[in-house]
């Protein structure tokens, strides 16, 4: 069965600090991959995608991400946290073989330190 | 060019009442998806409809039903609220056209049932 797993249910970082949060998937065909963001109370926000091509993508907000087919990993990375970045980030991927559904994992808390 | 819209923001109902949700999806699109997500986690797919009609269903029970207009707008009704009903629901919508379809998220209404 389609599922997302993010192995970190809530990560503390400092600002300024380098970030990574992980993702995994579990899908037989072709992953159609995004990362959201949420903050409390609010919906969610696209910060990337990746459909096809180059495997490092870049997003919003001074986000980037890679896939990597051999893991089925699509981790979210950023240089530099600031404040603002404190949110629930999202890792889905949509299934092409049933009609574009979106499978979400169950989300990364992300505190950050001042 | 209107993204998704989604009415009313915030509803609150009691036990047992019925609920209508409003979708208007973004200009050009003629798919509608629906997302429940419940605090604490990630939106979970209720159902989609394409030609006026439900295409898919995730794992929801009939309680939860909906419909499509002929301008591809949509609403999502929930009969016999429960508690455990309150949650953001998320709109999502789409154009069926190519090999893979982006879905598009609206701001969601958010549910509280006392």
């Amino acid at each position: 069965a389609q599922s997302v797993t993010q192995p970190d249910i809530h990560i503390t970082v400092s600002e300024g600090a380098s970030l990574e949060l992980r993702c995994n998937y579990s899908y037989g065909a072709t992953p159609y991959l995004f990362w959201y963001v949420q903050s409390p109370g609010q919906g969610l926000q696209l910060l990337l995608k990746y459909f096809s091509g180059d495997t490092l993508v870049q997003g919003i907000k001074g986000f980037e991400a890679e896939f990597k087919r051999s893991q089925s990993s699509f981790n979210l990375r950023k240089p530099s946290v600031h404040w603002s970045d404190a949110a629930e980030y999202f890792c889905a991927v949509g299934l092409k073989t049933s009609y574009d559904k979106v499978i979400f994992g169950p989300g990364t808390s992300l505190s950050v330190i001042p | 060019d209107a993204g998704v819209t989604q009415s009313p923001t915030h509803l609150i109902k009691t036990r047992g009442q019925q609920v209508t949700l409003r979708c208007s999806p973004k200009s050009g699109h003629d798919t509608v998806s629906w997302y429940q997500q419940a605090l604490g986690q990630g939106p979970q797919f209720i159902f989609q409809y394409y030609e006026e009609e439900e295409r898919q269903r995730g794992n929801f029970p009939d309680r939860f039903s909906g419909h499509q207009f002929p301008n591809y707008s949509s609403e999502l009704n929930v009969n016999a609220l429960l508690l455990g009903d309150s949650a953001l629901y998320l709109c999502a919508s789409s154009l069926s056209v190519g090999d893979y379809n982006e879905q598009f998220f609206g701001p969601g209404t958010r549910l509280t049932v006392l």
